[in-house]
């Protein structure tokens, strides 16, 4: 049973950078799946930040892309986020996500989910 | 951008009724469609993919439907937990990108 759990700091200065990592336990980073950040404002919605592959292939949220950097350990079965220049309207819940498999093929869907961390940018 | 737009914002409804969430398409994303659940306090949960399939684990009384830039999310008669907030969510292929719509809560009336 493949469980994700995100770690890193929960408050970030504005200016500065947001550092988050995903571990991937029960599970390889390198199969054939994507891995995704979600990130959800208090009381709003969710927003995809961008994805990568074990490969180091990535795809971000145009809105973002400027300010994200996501990559890859496989040494360590994990992948990480960072986002920088952040100012109050980054503050969070940060989720990371895999993406669904249905044989080989994905799904574009979000099957594993971590539990998520909050993440505010206060001085 | 494929902008989703889900209706209604709130929709309040008793145990044991039927639940039509309607998630819409700004251009056809085809049957690549996902709905998801989500209590307070925690992360989604996947309930549909590819428009129509349930995910591992989900019951029977969740179904999806629609392709092109029309779906549905059908509750077929609502359980105590599923009140909670519903989001779709598609993928489009160029440029790659992922978007949710802005969600339906369900709530106890």
């Amino acid at each position: 049973q493949v469980q994700l759990q995100e770690s890193g700091p929960g408050l970030v200065k504005p200016s500065g950078t947001l550092s988050l990592t995903c571990a991937v336990s029960g599970g390889s980073i390198s199969s054939s799946n994507w891995w995704s950040w979600v990130r959800q404002p208090p009381g709003k919605g969710l927003e995809w930040i961008g994805e990568i592959y074990h490969s180091g292939s990535t795809n971000y949220n145009p809105s973002l892309k400027s300010r994200v950097t996501i990559s890859v350990d496989k040494s360590k079965n994990q992948f990480s986020l960072k986002l920088r220049s952040v100012t109050a309207a980054d503050t969070a819940v940060y989720y990371c996500a895999r993406d669904l498999l249905v044989g080989a093929t994905t799904r574009d869907a979000f099957d594993i989910w971590g539990q998520g961390t909050m993440v505010t940018v206060s001085s | 951008e494929i902008v989703l737009t889900q209706s209604p914002a709130t929709l309040s409804l008793s145990p044991g009724e039927r639940a039509t969430l309607s998630c819409r398409a700004s251009q056809s994303v085809s049957s690549y469609l996902a709905w998801y659940q989500q209590k307070p306090g925690q992360a989604p949960r996947l309930l549909i993919y590819d428009a129509s399939n349930r995910a591992t684990g989900i019951p029977a009384r969740f179904s999806g439907s629609g392709s092109g830039t029309d779906f549905t999310l059908t509750i077929s008669s609502l359980e105590p937990e599923d009140f909670a907030v519903y989001y779709c969510q598609q993928r489009s292929n160029w440029p790659p990108e992922i978007t949710f719509g802005p969600g339906t809560k369900v709530d106890i009336k």
